[in-house]
């Protein structure tokens, strides 16, 4: 089975602070994505990298950065958290095979 | 611009019966359709999927149909139970393939006992 796991289920922090989230794969996929869940707003995506190295911005970048320094792991960072990052980040991986995303189980942040 | 759209923000229907959710989509160049399904506090995950080249696929009491000249796929769910109770998701994706997919807003699906 596919296992993307994030380091932390729930996260409060301060306005200004900045923010690691990490994301680790243990199937040798190609693709990782960072994902924001919103009420109403459904899935947006933040960051995706198809290589280590690589990133491509997805719709919603301002106010983050991502980092694929090993295939395995792909990290989101917000450099000054703000109250509107308050939110439930999804990572997620594939395969150049496969359509199908596999998300971890997520990670709650609040900016006070 | 949303792409993908889940224009019924919920659903309530009595366990037993059939459960009707709907997508739509503005893209002509999406050829792939999937559901993922999403429990309170945990991550995605994958239901079942459709490739444009189809207009029906099923999985057990899940079956997905795609009308693309309507731009619109709906997935069945029969019986429903309670445990199907869960926020749905339609994504979708085109080739040219980065893996990206297009999420629409969901839709939180009630099973009633």
């Amino acid at each position: 089975d596919v296992k993307v796991t994030q380091s932390s289920r729930y996260l409060v922090k301060r306005t200004g602070e900045k923010v690691f989230l990490e994301c680790v794969q243990d199937m040798d996929h190609e693709n990782m994505f960072w994902y924001r869940q919103d009420p109403g707003l459904g899935l947006r995506l933040i960051y995706f990298s198809y290589d280590v190295k690589m990133k491509e911005k997805g719709d919603i970048p301002e106010g983050y950065s991502v980092s694929r320094e090993k295939k395995e792991r792909f990290s989101l960072i917000l450099e000054s958290a703000s109250t509107n990052q308050t939110s439930m980040y999804l990572c997620a991986s594939s395969t150049n095979r496969q359509r199908e995303l596999f998300f971890g189980e997520g990670s709650r942040l609040t900016v006070l | 611009d949303q792409q993908v759209k889940q224009n019924s923000p919920s659903l309530s229907v009595q366990e037993g019966r059939i459960s009707i959710l709907n997508c739509d989509y503005t893209n002509s160049m999406f050829d792939y359709f999937l559901w993922y399904k999403k429990y309170p506090a945990e991550g995605p995950t994958f239901l079942i999927s459709i490739s444009s080249i189809k207009d029906k696929n099923e999985d057990g009491r899940f079956t997905v149909f795609l009308n693309k000249s309507a731009k619109h796929l709906s997935l069945h769910i029969v019986p429903s139970q309670p445990g199907d109770s869960a926020v749905y998701f339609c994504a979708a994706s085109s080739s040219g393939y980065t893996g990206k997919l297009i999420f629409g807003q969901g839709t939180t699906l009630q099973v009633k006992p």
